[in-house]
């Protein structure tokens, strides 16, 4: 089983700043997912890749495969973006199976 | 597209009582997953589906847990004689897969247990 680590657990920065935010996992996978969940519950999908680096406005997916390491970065930080940040990757690694997730980081931005 | 629908979105019920919950996945998303998520933790997975086969159980779902997709399209996950400890949010996904690829999840809402 493929297990996760995210880094840091909780962050708290001002708005404006650049956001890093890491994962770590085990077991050689085909893609990772990067989530996003705001208070209430609902999960929301950011990113799902698989080498590189994608982006999508103020956010970007760096992975390292050989690594076995992803960053998630956010420029120029909005109190909207305050959520819980969540890395998750396949169970045992293939792409056709369910996900082991991360605990997540809670990231707050004040204004 | 509607996206993910679950039902109910609470769930309150007695120790031992038996709960039903319902995923509606997107239309044309072939997999459906089910997964708990517990306060201040990630989601954990519970079990898949690939049209209507279940290909894969986690050892969290213990016998008292069975999950169905009959005709391919929604599912249900259902919990007997339920217990505190099975308290949480119940979070179901989809996604279009094919082989080992796959498309990102979509997720529903979720459903919250709480066992009293």
């Amino acid at each position: 089983k493929n297990e996760v680590e995210q880094s840091p657990q909780n962050l708290t920065a001002q708005e404006g700043e650049f956001i890093t935010i890491n994962c770590s996992y085990s077991v050689g996978i085909s893609a990772l997912h990067w989530l996003q969940q705001h208070p209430g519950g609902g999960i929301v999908s950011l990113f799902m890749l698989s080498s590189g680096k994608k982006k999508h406005g103020r956010l970007i997916a760096t992975i390292n495969i050989q690594e076995k390491h992803s960053s998630l970065h956010i420029t120029a930080s909005h109190p909207r973006d305050s959520a819980v940040y969540i890395c998750a990757v396949p169970y045992s690694g293939g792409g056709a199976d369910g996900l082991t997730f991360g605990k997540g980081t809670h990231l707050i931005i004040q204004p | 597209d509607t996206g993910v629908s679950q039902d109910p979105r609470h769930k309150i019920t007695k120790r031992g009582q038996n709960v039903t919950f319902r995923c509606d996945p997107i239309s044309e998303h072939n997999r459906l997953y089910w997964y708990r998520q517990t306060l201040g933790q990630g989601p954990e997975f519970l079990t898949y589906f690939q049209n209507e086969a279940q290909l894969e159980k986690s050892r969290l779902l213990s016998d008292r847990f069975s999950a169905e997709r009959p005709k391919g399209s929604f599912s249900t996950l259902e919990i007997q004689r339920t217990e505190q400890g099975d308290s949480a949010m119940y979070l179901c996904a989809s996604s279009l897969g094919s082989g080992s690829q796959d498309s990102p999840l979509h997720f529903g809402n979720g459903t919250r247990l709480t066992v009293t």
